[in-house]
């Protein structure tokens, strides 16, 4: 059964860098076809795509974020990171990772299977 | 477009058929996925692809799409159904980027 695992600092200042990591247990972050995930919901609201790493390296970012997100992977330690810059008080959300297997499910198939629990990061001085 | 519109909020008598609706030009392209959101916990998959449900997912779940429309059909409603559904299919761009729907708080009563 594979399960992920958000971790990372709770509170971060304004203008400083918000960096999570997303540990997969159960399977391997290189295995072909899957799309590392990460997704935030702020506060009494929706959800919201920030942006995908798939096996092969190549990323892709919500264009609204795009200039201050970085997401990469770490196959010895089998987890993924989220980097994003310059934050401010509306970058305060709970942060989720997930798995996508569009890259190996049926054509126009794409959908987050498993996800973590979820942590908030508040934006705060 | 990479907008997916839902209705902000649906309700239904315990134990009627609820459709919640999920509209956008990605949908004549790619198949909506939906999602479960109960208070305090992370998304669940219920639906995925034409209309396939994971293991675990009740089989009054089903999902349609007609056109640049997806629907998540509940049958039978449960008051454990009480939730925020979300729909997500990648944007019609072709740049295989994601998004989701504002998502429909659903009541049952």
């Amino acid at each position: 059964q594979v399960q992920l695992q958000e971790s990372g600092p709770g509170l971060v200042k304004p203008s400083q860098t918000l960096s999570l990591t997303c540990t997969v247990s159960g399977g391997s972050i290189s295995s072909v076809g899957y799309y590392w995930t990460w997704i935030r919901q702020h506060p009494g609201k929706g959800l919201e795509w920030i942006g995908y790493i798939y096996y092969s390296g190549s990323t892709f970012y919500n264009p609204s974020l795009k200039s201050r997100v970085t997401i990469s992977v770490d196959t010895s330690k089998n987890h993924f990171s989220l980097k994003l810059s310059s934050v401010t008080a509306a970058d305060t959300a709970v942060y989720y990772c997930a798995r996508d297997p569009g890259g190996i499910a049926a054509a126009g198939e794409y959908y987050f299977d498993y996800w973590g629990p979820g942590t908030l990061v508040t934006v705060s001085s | 477009s990479s907008e997916l519109t839902q209705d902000p909020a649906v309700s239904v008598a315990l134990g009627q058929t609820v459709r919640i609706t999920c509209q956008g030009d990605s949908l004549r392209t790619y198949y909506a996925s939906w999602y479960q959101q109960k208070p305090g916990q992370a998304p669940v998959l219920v639906i995925y692809g034409k209309n396939n449900r994971p293991s675990g997912i009740p089989d009054r779940f089903s999902g349609s799409t007609s056109g640049n429309t997806a629907s998540l059909t509940i049958a039978g409603a449960q008051a454990e159904d009480e939730a925020d559904y979300y729909c997500n299919s990648r944007d019609s761009s072709g740049n295989h980027l994601s998004v989701f729907g504002g998502g429909t708080k659903l009541t049952v009563l």
